[in-house]
C-alpha cells in the first residue's frame, strides 16, 4: 500500500510569486486535507478536500487555494506570497470510516519545505 | 472550538525511565484525541488514538494514554524510554461538526539521555 506522497520536497520562492504543492493521497483515501506548520510550532489546519470539494477551512486568506482531482490527488496554490508563508506544509488522506469524520485517522505525508525570500 | 493544550514544551529523561508528555484538551462534545510523533525532517506519524471506546489506548511502540474526561486530560506515557524515542510529540484534538480538521497543540520536545 503506498502511503502519502508530497512533489516537491523543498522549494525557494520570492516574495509576490506563486507556488503550487501537490499530494498524493494513500490507495483508498478519498479525503485530503493540507496543513502549514511554521518553525517550532504546531501544523495549523489550511483546508480540507472531500470527493473533489472544498469540505471545511481555516482561518486562512483566499490567495491559499486548492483543489482536489478524480483520483482524489489534490494541490495547493499560494498567491502572492509573504515572508510568513515560509513553513513545511503537510498533506494528510484519509478515508471515512463511520458516521462521525471526528474519529478518521488522517495519515501524513512528509511535507513540502517552502522558503520564501 | 475545540483546543488542546501540551503542558510541556521540553521533557528530558534518561535511557530506561518513564515517560510522561501531559496533554489537556477543550472541547464541547466528546472528543476523538490522537497522539502524533515527528522525528526531525520527516512527517508525522500516528502513535495513537481514542475514539470514546477504551479510556486506556494503546499505540505503536509501547506508548499508551489515558483518556480522563473529569480531568480534561490525555496524558502520553511509556514504561521505558529508548534512544529512538527523541522527537516531537503533538497532542491532537478532532472538530468533527464539518469534517476531520485536526487542531494540534504546541508540541513537547522529547529528549532521551543515555
Amino acid at each position: 500500500e503506498t502511503g502519502v506522497t508530497q512533489s516537491p520536497t523543498h522549494l525557494i520562492k520570492t516574495r509576490g510569486q506563486q507556488v503550487t504543492l501537490r499530494c498524493s493521497s494513500q490507495s483508498g483515501h478519498n479525503t485530503v486535507s493540507w496543513y502549514q506548520q511554521a518553525l517550532g510550532q504546531g501544523p495549523q489546519f489550511i483546508f480540507q478536500y472531500y470527493r473533489e470539494e472544498e469540505n471545511g477551512r481555516g482561518n486562512f486568506p483566499p490567495r491559499f487555494s486548492g483543489l482536489q482531482f478524480p483520483n482524489y490527488s489534490s494541490e495547493l496554490n499560494v498567491n502572492a506570497l509573504e515572508l510568513d508563508d515560509s513553513a513545511l506544509y503537510l498533506c494528510a488522506s484519509s478515508r471515512p470510516q463511520g458516521a462521525l469524520l471526528s474519529t478518521d485517522t488522517q495519515y501524513f505525508g512528509p511535507g513540502t519545505r517552502l522558503t520564501v525570500l | 472550538a475545540q483546543s488542546v493544550t501540551q503542558l510541556d514544551s521540553h521533557v528530558s529523561v534518561s535511557e530506561g525511565t518513564p515517560v510522561l508528555l501531559r496533554c489537556n484538551y477543550s472541547s464541547s462534545y466528546s472528543p476523538s484525541l490522537f497522539w502524533y510523533v515527528q522525528h526531525p525532517n520527516k512527517g508525522l506519524q500516528l502513535l495513537l488514538k481514542y475514539t470514546s471506546a477504551a479510556t486506556l489506548v494503546k499505540g505503536i511502540n509501547g506508548f499508551e494514554a489515558e483518556f480522563k474526561k473529569s480531568e480534561t486530560s490525555f496524558h502520553l506515557t511509556k514504561p521505558s524510554a529508548h534512544m529512538s524515542d527523541a522527537a516531537e510529540y503533538f497532542c491532537v484534538v478532532s472538530e468533527g461538526e464539518y469534517g476531520n480538521k485536526l487542531v494540534f497543540g504546541a508540541g513537547t520536545i522529547l529528549r532521551v539521555k543515555s
